[in-house]
């Protein structure tokens, strides 16, 4: 069974740093491209980042660029957000999904249940 | 960057059939994924790329892209199927990012 497990959310002031990770298992972790998609509850999904299997192919929304930083240890079967400058607008439930391919998509077939992040002074 | 356009809410009556849309901007919408989303849970994958239903989704659900627009269809749409389902796509301008839809709120009277 495909399983994701997000941690490392919680309170934060402005302007902080938060790192978060995902554990992955039931699956070849290293075989598969994942991201990260956050959700402001009562709101919709925005794409956060993308990394392919090997690190090659990374990519941000415009939102995030130059502020989080996406990375993986595939020894670990972990996936991780580090979050610098955190904002306002960047609380939110932070999702760990997994990619349907080696090379990022579209395709998520596999969430975690995520882990909130709030931004508050 | 590009933007996924639904509508906010849809409803179906018990049984029939409806079609979700996610229209694109000017340019084509590829590589369109769907997705099903209940109060308090994460979204679960339903349909993707060309013709993929993942397993252990209902073949009630299928898609098709024509242009600009992708579409969920719904064929004899159940009760459990009322939740929120969104789009996501390529985004067409700034590609390899992906880009999600708004989100449409499906009602199953």
């Amino acid at each position: 069974e495909v399983q994701l497990v997000e941690s490392g959310g919680g309170l934060v002031q402005p302007g902080k740093s938060l790192r978060l990770s995902c554990v992955a298992s039931g699956f070849t972790f290293d075989d598969y491209a994942m991201h990260w998609v956050r959700q402001v509850p009562g709101k919709g999904l925005e794409w956060v980042s993308h990394i392919s299997w090997n690190s090659g192919n990374i990519d941000y929304a415009d939102s995030v660029k130059g502020r989080f930083t996406i990375s993986r240890d595939n020894a670990k079967s972990s996936l991780y957000l580090q979050m610098n400058s955190l904002r306002a607008e960047d609380m939110a439930l932070y999702y760990c999904a997994k990619d349907a391919a080696a090379a990022p998509g579209t395709a998520l077939d596999y969430w975690g249940q995520g882990t909130l992040v709030t931004v508050s002074s | 960057s590009s933007e996924l356009t639904q509508d906010p809410a849809v409803s179906v009556a018990l049984g029939q059939t409806v079609r979700i849309t996610c229209q694109g901007d000017s340019r084509r919408v590829y590589y369109t994924s769907w997705y099903q989303q209940k109060p308090g849970h994460a979204p679960v994958l339903v349909f993707y790329g060309e013709n993929y239903r993942p397993s252990g989704i209902p073949d009630r659900f299928s898609a098709s892209t024509s242009g600009n627009t992708a579409s969920l269809t719904i064929t004899g749409a159940q009760a459990e199927d009322e939740a929120d389902y969104y789009c996501n796509s390529r985004d067409s301008s700034r590609n390899p990012h992906v880009v999600f839809g708004g989100g449409t709120k499906l009602t199953v009277l």
